[in-house]
């Protein structure tokens, strides 16, 4: 079974701090992605990244960067949290054969709560 | 941006009960995917139906298609307190492989018992 794993459950930071948010997998997924949820918002995509050292902007990038150093791992940071950026952030990951064809996997989530 | 667009928003029924969600997206689409989440858990991917394809059926799910009213519907028949959770579908864009998908807002599913 593929597995996400997402480096915390929950987490509290204050405004003004760098967040890193670790996403693992381990299927050997070539893509991957970051998410925000928020209620009544659904999923919003963040940023992608189809390769290692490979990104592309999602649709709500502002504020945030990602890195990719390694195939495994996809890795979004908050330059500077600020309180709109709480929100619940999910991690996924999809093979490249099929692209869009394939399932998404997901981490269980990262519940962000700036203050 | 999102596309997909869910009906109803909220959801309760006994279980026993069938119960039926509705998407409707707005572009051309390679397939359209139902994922359920948990209460403050990841998503988990139910089912996935080709733009080919009409209906798909798994276990207790049935998922419908309708390419021309670009519309989909899923189906929980014989319902149970556990499929309490939310139910998101998701397309994937009729151009380009990315694997990018796009995430309707959900139905929330309360199955009492």
């Amino acid at each position: 079974d593929v597995k996400v794993t997402q480096s915390s459950r929950y987490l509290v930071k204050r405004t003004g701090e760098k967040v890193f948010l670790e996403c693992v997998q381990d299927m050997d997924h070539e893509n991957m992605f970051w998410y925000r949820q928020d209620p009544g918002l659904g999923l919003r995509l963040i940023y992608f990244s189809y390769d290692v050292k490979m990104k592309e902007k999602g649709d709500i990038p502002e504020g945030y960067s990602v890195s990719r150093e390694k195939k495994e791992r996809f890795s979004l940071i908050l330059e500077s949290a600020s309180t709109n950026q709480t929100s619940m952030y999910l991690c996924a990951s999809t093979r490249v054969p099929g692209g869009q064809r394939e399932t998404q996997y997901f981490g269980p989530g990262t519940r962000l709560l700036v203050l | 941006s999102q596309q997909g667009e869910e009906d109803p928003q909220a959801l309760s029924i006994q279980e026993g009960e069938n119960a039926t969600m509705n998407c409707s997206y707005k572009t051309s689409i390679n397939n359209l995917q139902w994922y359920r989440q948990n209460s403050g858990r990841g998503l988990v991917h139910l089912i996935l139906i080709r733009s080919n394809e009409r209906e798909k059926h798994s276990g207790r799910l049935r998922v419908t298609l309708d390419t021309s009213k670009k519309s989909s519907s899923l189906l929980i028949t014989a319902s149970r307190a556990a499929d309490t959770a939310s139910y998101f579908c998701a397309t994937g864009p009729g151009s380009g492989n990315t694997g990018k998908l796009i995430f309707g807002q959900g139905t929330t599913l309360q199955v009492k018992p």
